[in-house]
């Protein structure tokens, strides 16, 4: 059972590039989310999904876009790469326990091991 | 500055000591979690505490909400080499559109010497 996979692990860019970061989840998990995380800022969530074909912005989405076509699969993509954009991203995901009030019970977040991406 | 903010930033003990941390909010949750993450790895959820819940434990693990405080506490007994690692809380509410959001700390850096 692998969970949650993060390609590519390493990357650097030079600014203006595109790139594109996959994140796969075999748990069928209806949440996903992207996360960045900066020395001393802790996670800040980028973007997240809460099923198949849905996104929604989450607290630093400016310069990054996602995408959700297959439930597994969460894409972030930078369509011109930023200096600021240097940091380690993190992709989690969740599932939402329905209780019989037909409220959502929260379940923790399972992360990936995160990309390192350097912009130059 | 952040919802979920940790205290002390770094801790340094020895082994078989007791760690605890804390963990101060500004808004009302409804859970609040606890997560590890070692060095150049993901996050790894620990313990989760719903609003209604005073005390948690799990193993060597204890947390402790009190919500007329915002805060949380995680106490570690018995540390080991192996519990040393970043720890991060991680709060949640339910947004007026309905939706949950997390909202993580800045972390406490937990290093036992063994």
């Amino acid at each position: 059972n692998a969970g949650v996979t993060q390609t590519p692990k390493f990357r650097v860019l030079k600014t203006g590039q595109s790139m594109t970061l996959l994140c796969a989840q075999d748990m069928n998990h209806e949440y996903m989310y992207w996360y960045r995380q900066d020395p001393g800022m802790g996670l800040r969530l980028i973007h997240y999904s809460v099923g198949e074909g849905t996104t929604a912005k989450g607290e630093v989405p400016d310069g990054y876009n996602v995408s959700r076509l297959k439930k597994q699969n969460f894409l972030l993509g930078l369509e011109s790469a930023a200096p600021s954009q240097t940091s380690v991203y993190f992709c989690a995901s969740s599932y939402m326990r329905k209780l019989k009030t037909a409220l959502l019970a929260v379940q923790p977040q399972h992360f990936g091991d995160g990309t390192r991406l350097s912009i130059l | 500055s952040q919802q979920g903010e940790e205290d002390p930033q770094a801790l340094s003990i020895q082994e078989g000591e007791n760690a605890t941390m804390n963990c101060s909010y500004k808004t009302s949750i409804n859970n609040l979690q606890w997560y590890r993450q070692n060095s150049g790895r993901g996050l790894v959820h620990l313990i989760l505490i719903r609003s209604n819940e005073r005390e948690k434990h799990s193993g060597r693990l204890r947390v402790t909400l009190d919500t007329s405080k915002k805060s949380s506490s995680l106490l570690i007994t018995a540390s080991r080499a192996a519990d040393t690692a970043s720890y991060f809380c991680a709060t949640d509410r339910l947004t007026t559109s309905g939706t949950y959001k997390y909202i993580f700390g800045t972390g406490t850096r937990l290093k036992v010497l063994a």
